[in-house]
């Protein structure tokens, strides 16, 4: 069975940092990036970033590139996700997803989100 | 980073209606575009991708179309468990952004 099963909710106070993991199965682990997606409570989504398994290469939104981090740990199939400096409004829950390879009707190769972790609350509070 | 808008915010709709959802790009985006669905305490789930494409296992009465920089998902026949929020997301070259959301209630 294709999964992905993030670590459990975290309580932290500001300024402190938050590690979550996001482990993979039923799947060759380096084929397919991953991707780490934040909720804030009653909001949308909002991507942070992407992870390559394959090299540990990584692609972070600019407004999270100062106090995120990721990594990877192919032995044991886990990717992880370091937010340091946390703040009140970090308050959220962090989803991970993989990164599906499909063909399209014109026979072109399109990515898509089809594998999502169960997500990860993180409460930041004084 | 490119900003996808999606609209309207929200909807009201009943069981058996024809729901329609857009999604616009500032710039082409080709068809890289793909529409999730969520529901209160879950991980989205993927229904289209490559903007008409349905995924694996979705249900007929979804359907994706659009290209460039208009995109359009449509629900037809409404049923009890599509009531949810939508999300359209461009994803390129291993970025990715969300569209704000569609969150479609029952009338």
């Amino acid at each position: 069975q294709v999964q992905l099963v993030q670590s459990g909710t975290e309580i932290k106070k500001p300024g402190a940092s938050v590690k979550v993991s996001c482990k993979a199965s039923g799947y060759i682990f380096n084929g397919f990036y991953i991707h780490w997606v934040r909720q804030a409570p009653g909001q949308g989504l909002e991507w942070v970033g992407s992870i390559n398994p394959n090299d540990g290469g990584t692609n972070i939104a600019q407004r999270f590139q100062a106090r995120v981090s990721m990594t990877q740990a192919p032995s044991i199939t886990t990717v992880y996700m370091e937010v340091s400096r946390l703040t009140i409004d970090d308050t959220a829950v962090f989803y991970c997803a993989r990164v599906g390879n499909y063909y399209d009707t014109n026979g072109y190769l399109a990515d898509a989100f089809d594998i999502w972790g169960q997500g990860t609350m993180i409460h930041v509070s004084s | 980073d490119i900003q996808m808008t999606q609209s309207p915010s929200s909807l009201s709709a009943s069981v058996g209606d024809r729901v329609t959802i857009t999604c616009r790009a500032p710039q082409t985006i080709s068809t890289y575009l793909n529409w999730y669905q969520q529901k209160p305490g879950r991980a989205p789930k993927l229904l289209i991708y490559a903007a008409s494409n349905l995924h694996s296992g979705v249900p007929s009465r979804f359907s994706g179309s659009g290209s460039e920089t208009d995109f359009t998902l449509i629900i037809s026949n409404l049923q009890p468990e599509d009531f949810a929020t939508y999300y359209c997301q461009r994803i390129y070259n291993t970025v990715s952004t969300f569209g704000q959301g569609t969150k479609v209630e029952i009338k």
